[in-house]
């Protein structure tokens, strides 16, 4: 079965500061992969996907990432950290037409002034 | 056009009892989902419904129930509640999008048992 693994449960940025949200995968056939949001006592909102189109996939928000294979990894960047950025952020995998998506651990970042 | 509604939005119950958390989608997608999130451990599925009439178990069903009443609504039952089931529970809809399936969430229920 195919899983997720965010690394840090919490990462601390400044404002203005590059963020880096680490995910990596771990599927037998060719994964799709998702990074979702979630701001304080909402649900989650999709940010962008990977479906094999093209390897850097660009998101909502200034937000992008890029898949390796060789790394199975996707990690998700942003430039320059905004207040507003400060959420948690979901990792997802799903594969071929199946929707049977799973979910990593979630990583809070905080973003500082 | 409300997206994914779920009701209610707290609950509180007393080890035994028994609720029905509901959800309603008017995006008018087949696939609709429930999934519980806890604190470390994400979104885990507990049920899911691929098209109206039709419900597969996920990864955590046990003490669960859903009905699928028309494809709108997707209803999860707890007969029965227990302290390990205090969780916020999500209802999602999906819809597929440029080769994958995109899932819409609700804003969740967050159940507490004592």
């Amino acid at each position: 079965a195919q899983s997720v693994t965010q690394l840090g449960s919490h990462v601390s940025v400044s404002e203005g500061a590059l963020v880096l949200l680490r995910c990596n995968y771990s599927s037998s056939v060719p994964p799709y992969l998702f990074w979702y949001v979630q701001y304080p006592n909402q649900g989650l909102q999709l940010l962008l996907k990977y479906t094999s189109a093209a390897t850097l996939v660009k998101g909502i928000n200034g937000f992008e990432a890029e898949f390796k294979k060789s790394e199975t990894s996707f990690h998700l960047t942003k430039p320059s950290a905004h207040m507003r950025d400060a959420a948690e952020y979901f990792c997802a995998v799903s594969v071929g037409n199946n929707n049977d998506m799973r979910f990593g651990a979630g990583t809070r970042l905080t973003v500082k002034p | 056009n409300a997206g994914v509604t779920q009701t209610p939005k707290f609950q509180v119950l007393k080890t035994g009892q028994s609720m029905t958390l509901q959800c309603a989608q008017d995006m008018n997608h087949n696939s609709m989902y429930w999934y519980r999130q806890d604190p470390g451990m994400g979104l885990r599925l507990i049920y899911y419904s691929a098209s109206e009439g039709t419900t597969d178990k996920g990864e955590v069903p046990n003490g669960y129930n859903v009905s699928r009443l028309n494809k709108r609504e997707f209803s999860l039952r707890l007969e029965s509640a227990a302290p390990s089931q205090t969780s916020v529970y999500f209802c999602a809809s999906s819809k597929y999008r440029d080769r994958a399936y995109e899932q819409y969430f609700g804003p969740g229920t967050r159940l507490t048992v004592t």
